[in-house]
Order: structure tokens, then sequence, then C-alpha cells
């Protein structure tokens, strides 16, 4: 069945680093677009980072800019998000997602979210 | 602040219907930009509810439909159950911030 498991998560303290993977499965991963999303406890959704089917764009939300990086290994069918520099505020649950994205001519559709992990927590703290 | 607007809350009787809106701007839903809802149980990731402002995945029941206008999009229910009881998300492309925009969320209780 169509899946994505992610991994890596836990307990760090600020300044360090941690890189968190979702392994894909039941579809083929090299033609998704992939998110990162996060939520922080008892807030809403918050997205983190996307990177195009073939690796090619990244766009990351300001809050992460600069200290986060989103890469995929599409032979191994795997997301990654390494996380640098971490902050208190960077404590959440942190979710991918598979987007299919369609093109006509010069205009992208971005469809919806529509396959979500199960989410891995990081906890940011001394 | 989230670029999309949501109400934090709304709450109905079961069997009433309930609406949940979602305000962005001409950078976003505005610009033509599909919108799309997600429903979040506790505990659990989201699930898409609608996608590309008006269309059901299979499985999702046809008491859920959304609409979009000008700058704004709505997710109505009908026939409120129970099971509803759950936290809403619309969603988005932002192509001035270019990046995907979520609504603060919006906690459905069902009285």
């Amino acid at each position: 069945q169509v899946q994505l498991v992610g991994s890596g998560g836990g307990v760090v303290q600020p300044g360090r680093s941690l890189r968190l993977s979702c392994a894909a499965s039941g579809f083929t991963f090299s033609s998704y677009a992939m998110h990162w999303v996060r939520q922080a406890p008892g807030k809403g959704l918050e997205w983190v980072a996307l990177i195009w089917s073939d690796g090619g764009n990244k766009y990351y939300a300001d809050s992460v800019k600069g200290r986060f990086s989103i890469s995929r290994d599409n032979s191994k069918k795997t997301l990654y998000l390494q996380m640098n520099s971490l902050r208190a505020e960077d404590t959440a649950v942190y979710y991918c997602a598979r987007m299919d994205v369609g093109v006509t001519g010069t205009i992208y559709y971005y469809n919806a979210l529509d396959v979500w992990g199960q989410g891995t927590t990081v906890t940011v703290s001394s | 602040q989230s670029v999309l607007t949501q109400p934090p809350s709304v709450s109905g009787a079961p069997g009433q219907k309930v609406t949940i809106s979602c305000t962005g701007s001409s950078s976003n839903i505005g610009a033509g930009y599909d919108v799309h809802w997600y429903q979040q149980l506790p505990g659990t990731a989201p699930k898409v509810l609608i996608y590309a402002n008006n269309n059901r995945p299979l499985g999702v029941p046809d008491r859920f439909s959304g609409s979009k206008s000008g700058t704004s999009a709505s997710l109505a229910i009908t026939g409120l159950q129970a099971e509803d009881e759950a936290d809403y998300y619309c969603q988005s492309y932002d192509s001035s911030l270019s990046g995907w925009v979520f609504g603060g969320g919006t906690k459905l209780t069902v009285l």
C-alpha cells in the first residue's frame, strides 16, 4: 500500500543537528514532489520545505531558511531533512507528505498533499 | 499569524450544518491557486478532505463540500456527526512567499 514512514526524531540540545528520513513505498517516489510539514505542540500546521521530484528545485519557509536542507535519494525512495542550528522553537512533530504537480505550458498546478507520513517528533531542549 | 485566516473554532449540534472560512489574498487564493482542505483527528496525521477547491477524494462522504470565490474559500459540513469533531486546515500556494501556506486551523466541536 501507499505509505510514507518517517524516522530520525529525538531529543537534541539547542544548536545541535539532526537528520530526519522518510521512506516511501507503494508508489513511484520519483514522480512526486515531497514536502516536510511540522506541527508544534498544541499548534497548527506549518509548511517547512519542498523538493521537486527530480531534486532540482528546493523551497524553504523563512523560519528555517539557511538552517535546514531538504534532499532526496530516488534510488532509495527516501526523503531527508537535515536540520542544523536547532532552536527550541523547532520542537514539533515533523510530517513528510507527497504532492503531485501538474504542468500546462509554463503554468504549474500544485495538488493537495495527498499522502502523509505518521510524523516523527523532534524536541529541542537543554 | 497565518497567511490564510480561519476561525479558531466552530461548533454545531448533530445533524446541523457548519461552514469554515479561509481568507487569503491576491498572492495565494486570489491569484488562482487551488485551495485544499485537511482533517486532522487527535493524535493523527492530516488527511485530505477536499482537493482543488471542491473535489472529494474517494471515501470522503458527500456531507463535506468546498467552494472558492475571490480571495476566500469555504468548507461546508452538513449532517454533523460526532466523528467529525477534529481540526480542519485550508492550504494553498503563495507566490509572494514562493511557498506553501496553511490556515491556522479550525477546531470543530460537535455539541
